[in-house]
């Protein structure tokens, strides 16, 4: 059973560009959640979706950020116009359901020059 | 607002040396906890899940502790090996939502 998915491992951004991770939950896992680790700091849960709805998104920056989780496909985190305070590493994890285990994919480091 | 506190930051011990990392959280309504590893450039791996309900889990050499009542966790590393030298990630996870919070972490060096 493979684990979580996350492409690509690293992503390096220009300032004002966009960036798109993508997350492959585990199979069977229908919840999955995004968090931020920034140099230096812990992680910090930015949204947690369930199959095409966002269920909490209280760790998501109002602007510039988005994710969904379409019913067919991996879920997108997307950051429009990345600035140089965008660059960290931004793990997705997935459970088969609320207040369950969460295992983590390896991550996406973005760097924004 | 949830907050957790994990001591040592960093911690260098020896081959074959028995050793507790410590958590501590600041609102007791979870509904678990876990340890999690975390090595340099890498994702994290999920050591031990404690339910609210439990007081302990055991997984090899590892054993965690959870007293909610107290807001404390320990993750006790049973005759530590080279290779447990990372970062560990405490976790818990509150009861009126699903996110996790994590401390900074324990940084683990064990030499040989």
């Amino acid at each position: 059973n493979a684990g979580v998915m996350q492409n690509p491992r690293h992503l390096v951004r220009r300032r004002g560009q966009e960036a798109r991770l993508r997350c492959s939950p585990m199979k069977g896992h229908s919840h999955v959640y995004w968090y931020r680790q920034l140099p230096e700091e812990g992680l910090k849960f930015m949204v947690y979706l369930q199959k095409e709805n966002i269920i909490d998104e209280s760790g998501m920056p109002k602007e510039r950020f988005s994710a969904e989780f379409p019913k067919e496909g991996p879920s997108i985190l997307r950051i429009q116009q990345v600035v140089r305070g965008d660059s960290a590493a931004y793990f997705c994890a997935s459970s088969r359901g609320a207040q369950e285990t969460q295992y983590f994919g390896p991550g996406t480091r973005l760097l924004v020059l | 607002k949830q907050e957790v506190t994990q001591i040592p930051a960093a911690l260098s011990v020896p081959e074959g040396e028995n050793l507790v990392l410590n958590c501590s959280f600041t609102d007791s309504a979870i509904y678990n906890l876990q340890w999690f590893r975390q090595d340099p450039g890498k994702g994290l791996t999920s050591l031990l899940l404690i339910q609210s309900s439990q007081r302990e889990q055991t997984s090899g050499r590892l054993n965690a502790s959870l007293d909610k009542s107290s807001g404390r966790s320990t993750l006790y590393i049973a005759a530590s090996q080279p290779g447990d030298s990372a970062t560990y990630l405490c976790a818990p996870g509150h009861q009126a939502g699903t996110a996790l919070i994590f401390g900074k972490g324990t940084t683990l060096s064990v030499s040989s």
